[in-house]
């Protein structure tokens, strides 16, 4: 099992341009997650997804979408990037709500 | 709202033993996480507590008291390896989402 991969690894925005995160498990996990981590902050969580065709946002959704047209990928997209948007971005997946969950490398990704 | 508190830094010696404590104000309480994280790489999951009481799990613990909001992380014997962040995140009345603390940099130092 690969678990939880993420692509990329890193990217350089300019201000305005879009691009889309991309996160895939082979756990055959109903639940996954989108969080953004900043220096001296928690893991904040931007959107989350209980299964294909399901999504829901979390505490910081603006400035983001998602979409979760199968069990295994779960991809971010971010339309108009902000310096704001400067951050590592992980996504993480689990059987369900009540186990731990598995979380990709991270994308870092820079806004300028 | 939800309201994670643990120190910002710890320091210790090699084989020593560090507690790394955890306050949490949530809306509801449906379990707690403990998570390690090296720096530069993603968290990885140590434990999870949803009764009162102690968790044991080799080297690594971990407590917690509902009736107080208050969980610890206890690390024994360390080891240079065990330098990294500690992550506490509590499962609220919404089962689905994690609140996570900010983390606490743990270095041990020979």
């Amino acid at each position: 099992n690969a678990g939880v991969t993420q692509t990329p690894k890193f990217r350089i925005l300019k201000i305005g341009q879009s691009m889309t995160l991309q996160c895939a498990q082979d756990m055959n996990h109903n639940y996954m997650y989108w969080y953004r981590q900043d220096p001296g902050m928690g893991l904040k969580l931007i959107y989350y997804s209980v299964g294909a065709g399901i999504t829901d946002k979390g505490e910081v959704p603006n400035g983001y979408n998602v979409s979760r047209s199968t069990t295994e990928d779960f991809p971010l997209r971010l339309e108009l990037a902000a310096p704001s948007q400067t951050s590592v971005y992980f996504c993480a997946s689990s059987y369900d709500s009540k186990v731990p969950q598995f979380f990709g490398p991270g994308t870092r990704l820079t806004v300028l | 709202g939800q309201n994670i508190d643990q120190p910002t830094e710890m320091t210790a010696t090699e084989g020593a033993i560090v507690q790394i404590n955890c306050t949490y104000q949530t809306s509801g309480f449906n379990g707690l996480f403990w998570y390690q994280q090296h720096a530069g790489e993603a968290p990885t999951f140590l434990s999870y507590n949803v009764l009162d009481g102690l968790e044991e799990k080799g080297r690594f613990s971990s407590f917690l008291s509902r009736s107080k909001g208050y969980s610890y992380l206890l690390l024994k014997e360390l080891q240079m390896k065990d330098s990294a962040s500690y992550l506490c995140a509590v499962r609220g009345s919404n089962d689905y989402k994690l609140s996570f603390g900010a983390g606490t940099t743990v270095t041990v130092r020979a």
